[in-house]
């Protein structure tokens, strides 16, 4: 039959203003989360990363909230510019004996975020 | 430090077919994963490789197959190609195992291969 496309959730902003970008991830035992960011004709690239023992970290312009009690992750944006405009997408995964995840993460279905100058 | 390399960039294939994709991890990396990307089902994992080994699988048909060289590239194949496989092909790349913390399981990607099934 005929595939649905994903109905990503979109995110327009102006210029200079904050961006936040939400995402819910499924599973309690994930333990290591990263924000990637998908430009179009490029593959995702690494932005930020926490782990399930903390709840912030702070990068260049990007600051990453985990809220483990409702599962919930956020990537904060400061003073967007049209060059962040791209998919954003969530991945968690669990790492397993011998401190690996062996490759796998697994991905949100990402947002658009549109930047106007 | 070079990132991930992946070729071709695109490829055209008829139903059927097979198809071999490469990818060249950064160098010292020595796990490489493979993801593929869809409109309708967004990023899934397909599998992935550390010396040579296949160490992970995903949920997709024994069509779908990998292996990893002693230099750590890696190439996937699809065989008879059918029209859901169109997509775009990702690899990442990771130190791996042995290596503990946040670095380990940072996975760098490629730009992926687009593959039209016709």
């Amino acid at each position: 039959g005929e595939s649905v496309g994903l109905h990503l959730p979109t995110l327009s902003v102006q210029e200079g203003d904050n961006s936040i970008i939400n995402c819910a991830y499924s599973n309690s035992a994930s333990d290591y989360f990263i924000w990637y960011k998908q430009e179009s004709g490029k593959g995702p690239q690494f932005i930020i990363d926490i782990r399930s023992n903390m709840d912030k970290r702070q990068g260049q312009r990007v600051t990453v909230l985990l809220n483990k009690t409702v599962k919930h992750l956020s990537l904060q944006i400061a003073a967007t510019q049209p060059g962040d405009s791209a998919v954003y997408f969530c991945a968690e995964n669990i790492r397993h004996a011998g401190g690996t995840s062996y490759g796998k993460l697994t991905f949100g279905q990402g947002t658009i975020l549109t930047v106007h100058p | 430090k070079a990132g991930v390399t992946q070729t071709p960039r695109y490829l055209i294939k008829t139903r059927g077919q097979q198809v071999t994709l490469s990818c060249s991890p950064i160098s010292g990396h020595r796990s490489v994963s493979w993801y593929q990307q869809t409109p309708g089902q967004g990023l899934q994992f397909l599998f992935e490789y550390f010396s040579e080994t296949q160490r992970n699988k995903g949920n997709f048909p024994g069509r779908f197959s990998g292996r990893q060289f002693s230099n750590s590239r890696s190439e996937m194949n699809v065989s008879t190609l059918e029209l859901g496989d169109s997509a775009l092909y990702l690899c990442a790349s990771s130190l791996g195992a042995g290596a503990k913390g946040p670095t380990n399981e940072k996975l760098f990607f490629g730009s992926g291969t687009q593959l039209s099934v016709l």
